[in-house]
């Protein structure tokens, strides 16, 4: 069964607004998640790291300002994409570890209109 | 030192055939090297994964071969279904809470 659950799966959202996607690992604690964007046919790329308790880890040239992330407790962290355009639209996946596998949640499409 | 190059990017192969892809990484610390599955508009799903310590590591028609001289890793599909077709990621990792470094990703159709 799913270790790793996102949601939502799918989310339409207006330009100028902003649309928070949930990341829970079931029924473990994970310390730590990955926030991964993917483009079509691209593999996976991290935008961030999220620890439980302090301030994401942002790589470069992923605007922290534009992607919000909290992990407020050892089983959450959300992704919040601020003031969205459609250059924002693509699948966005968390993963997190239980007993030193990772492993990725169901993603989420966001198609910013 | 991060990389992680993945051959082939796309692979057909007949039902009931094997199909094999393969990785090559730098970075010598790495100690947790996974595959993934991929289907549409999903997230990658983990199928096997083997540490440094094994050469070999099978499960079900999955297999991984490792060789650490050589800084590669393949994954192995035996008895290849349609149900097979999907994208394969090969990734690789330090230690534990660390980040994935993934491979580029491998197109597999498996033909009726």
């Amino acid at each position: 069964g799913a270790v790793v659950s996102q949601h939502p799966s799918w989310v339409i959202c207006k330009s100028g607004t902003s649309v928070k996607i949930e990341c829970r690992s079931l029924d473990f604690q994970a310390t730590t998640m990955f926030w991964y964007r993917q483009f079509p046919k691209q593999s996976l790329m991290l935008m961030a790291t999220s620890n439980e308790g302090s301030k994401a880890t942002y790589e470069q040239g992923v605007e922290k300002d534009k992607f919000l992330i909290n992990h407020a407790s050892l089983t959450l962290s959300t992704l919040t994409v601020t003031s969205a355009h459609p250059e924002d639209s693509s699948f966005y996946i968390c993963s997190a570890e239980r007993l030193a596998e990772a492993f990725f949640g169901q993603g989420t499409r966001l198609t910013v209109v | 030192q991060q990389q992680v190059k993945q051959s082939p990017q796309s692979l057909i192969v007949q039902k009931g055939g094997i199909s094999i892809i393969n990785c090559a990484y730098e970075n010598t610390a790495f100690d947790y090297f996974p595959w993934y599955q991929q289907f549409p508009g999903k997230g990658p799903a983990l199928l096997i994964a083997i540490r440094p310590d094994v050469s070999e590591k099978k499960e079900g028609r999955f297999t991984i071969s490792f060789n650490k001289s050589a800084k590669q890793f393949s994954l192995h599909i035996m008895d290849s279904q349609p149900g097979d077709s999907a994208t394969y990621f090969c990734a690789a990792r330090r230690a534990s809470g660390s980040r994935l470094t993934f491979g580029e990703g491998t197109q597999l159709t498996v033909n009726p």
